[in-house]
């Protein structure tokens, strides 16, 4: 079965530099995959999808990317600040009915 | 936008007694996911419904028991409850088609002691 693989240290750096977080999974290489937030005490929240034919995906400070041939995703956030400090998430797709493999997520702390 | 609502936040039980954990999403999903939480373990997947009264086993369901009489109503059951329950329990909707996020409620923090 698909295992993903994330960084469980926290990742600490400081205000205004990039962040890349890194998501490894093992197996077939999926048709998506997806990257959440998710804040102490709060539910997961959707950032990005990108499908297994994109290279890179791009929505304001945050950059994906999907390499099929390293089983790889890389997540960089450009310009960090405080405000993105949480635990991110990776996910593939496992089986119908949209279902997902969650990765345990990696923790982003950005210092000022 | 879309909304996913846990009945509790924070939930105190004892051994042995039947908890319902309630969940409403109000965008007319068609499925509806509910995960446990775990440090070290990340969201692992109890059981989902994608329709009306169907349903079916996650990663994780001994123990647990679903229900859904309702399009955006889903409700986890943990028949009696142990102390290997205390959780973060999340429930999360997404429309059928492949692809489509899945939009997460908060969670309910169960301590069963």
């Amino acid at each position: 079965s698909q295992k993903i693989e994330q960084n469980s240290e926290a990742l600490n750096i400081q205000e205004g530099k990039t962040a890349t977080l890194t998501c490894n999974y093992t197996n077939y290489s999926p048709a998506y995959l997806q990257w959440y937030r998710q804040d102490p005490g709060r539910g997961p929240v959707f950032l990005l999808l990108i499908r297994e034919n994109e290279k890179e995906k791009r929505k304001e400070r945050l950059k994906v990317t999907f390499d099929t041939t390293l089983k790889q995703s890389l997540f960089h956030i450009t310009a960090s600040q405080p405000a993105d400090s949480a635990t991110y998430l990776c996910a593939l797709p496992s089986g119908g009915y949209n279902k997902l493999i969650f990765g345990a997520g990696t923790r982003l702390a950005v210092h000022p | 936008d879309v909304k996913v609502t846990q009945s509790s936040r924070y939930l105190v039980k004892r051994t042995g007694e039947k908890v319902f954990l309630e969940c409403v999403q109000d965008m007319d999903h068609e499925n509806m996911f509910w995960y446990r939480q775990d440090p070290g373990l990340g969201l692992r997947l109890i059981y989902f419904s994608y329709d009306v009264k169907m349903k079916e086993k996650g990663d994780i369901p001994e123990g647990y028991s679903v229900s859904r009489e309702k399009k955006e109503r889903f409700s986890l059951i943990l028949e009696s409850a142990s102390t290997n329950q205390t959780s973060m329990y999340l429930c999360a909707s997404s429309y059928g088609l492949q692809g489509q996020p899945q939009h997460f409620g908060d969670g309910t923090r169960l301590s069963i002691l």
